[in-house]
């Protein structure tokens, strides 16, 4: 069965460290990967997607990788308003839903 | 630009009560996913519309029904309303053709009492 699998659950960084988060998956013909952010109480801002391996794609601080088994959010010098939960999806052969990871939690503090 | 629509914002239920969840995709989507997202949680799948079709279940309740009508709005229809049915309630909608986005609503959050 499809399945996401995000790592950290939970990251603290200071301003200006830059890491990165993790989204391994298994997915039956994959026909793209998604990178959200989520604020608390709002709906998933979406920010990428990456549709096949050694795919990259940036906005602002974050940078989005893809490999065959995973996917990597790179955020360079992050700021205090990053602080997010960072979600990932993948949309298989099945059309018809999304596989979420259960996100990391970013705090980025000054 | 348009995006996702969904009403109410917010709503607070009796145990027991019926609710009705509205959502209005962005024009020339043809694909809308309905999520429940509780505390802490990723959003979970409930189920899913291809022009008006429904395509897929997840985890929804028998208690809750869903339909996507001739202008492609859909609706989420919860009844007997139970306490575990209060969450962040999303809509998001796609085009299946470039389903290279798909964008989220702001949500209903759903109180049962």
């Amino acid at each position: 069965e499809d399945q996401v699998t995000q790592s950290p659950e939970a990251l603290r960084l200071q301003e200006g460290e830059s890491s990165s988060l993790n989204c391994s998956y298994t997915v039956s013909g994959l026909r793209g990967l998604f990178w959200y952010r989520q604020d608390p109480g709002k709906g998933p801002e979406f920010l990428f997607t990456l549709y096949s391996a050694g795919e990259e794609k940036e906005k602002e601080r974050l940078k989005a990788t893809l490999t065959k088994k995973e996917s990597f959010l790179h955020i360079t010098a992050p700021k205090p308003e990053d602080s997010a939960t960072y979600l990932c999806a993948v949309l298989g052969n099945n059309f018809n839903k999304f596989y979420f990871g259960s996100g990391t939690k970013l705090n980025v503090k000054p | 630009a348009a995006g996702v629509i969904q009403s109410p914002r917010h709503l607070i239920k009796e145990k027991r009560e019926t609710a009705t969840l509205k959502c209005y995709p962005i024009p020339r989507h043809d694909t809308v996913y309905w999520y429940q997202q509780g505390p802490g949680q990723d959003p979970q799948f409930l189920i899913s519309f291809y022009e008006k079709m429904q395509s897929d279940k997840g985890s929804i309740p028998d208690r809750f029904s869903a339909q996507q009508f001739s202008d492609y709005h859909s609706e989420l229809n919860m009844s007997s309303l139970e306490l575990g049915d209060s969450a962040l309630y999303f809509c998001a909608s796609t085009r299946r053709d470039s389903y290279n986005e798909q964008f989220f609503g702001p949500g209903t959050r759903l109180t049962v009492l």
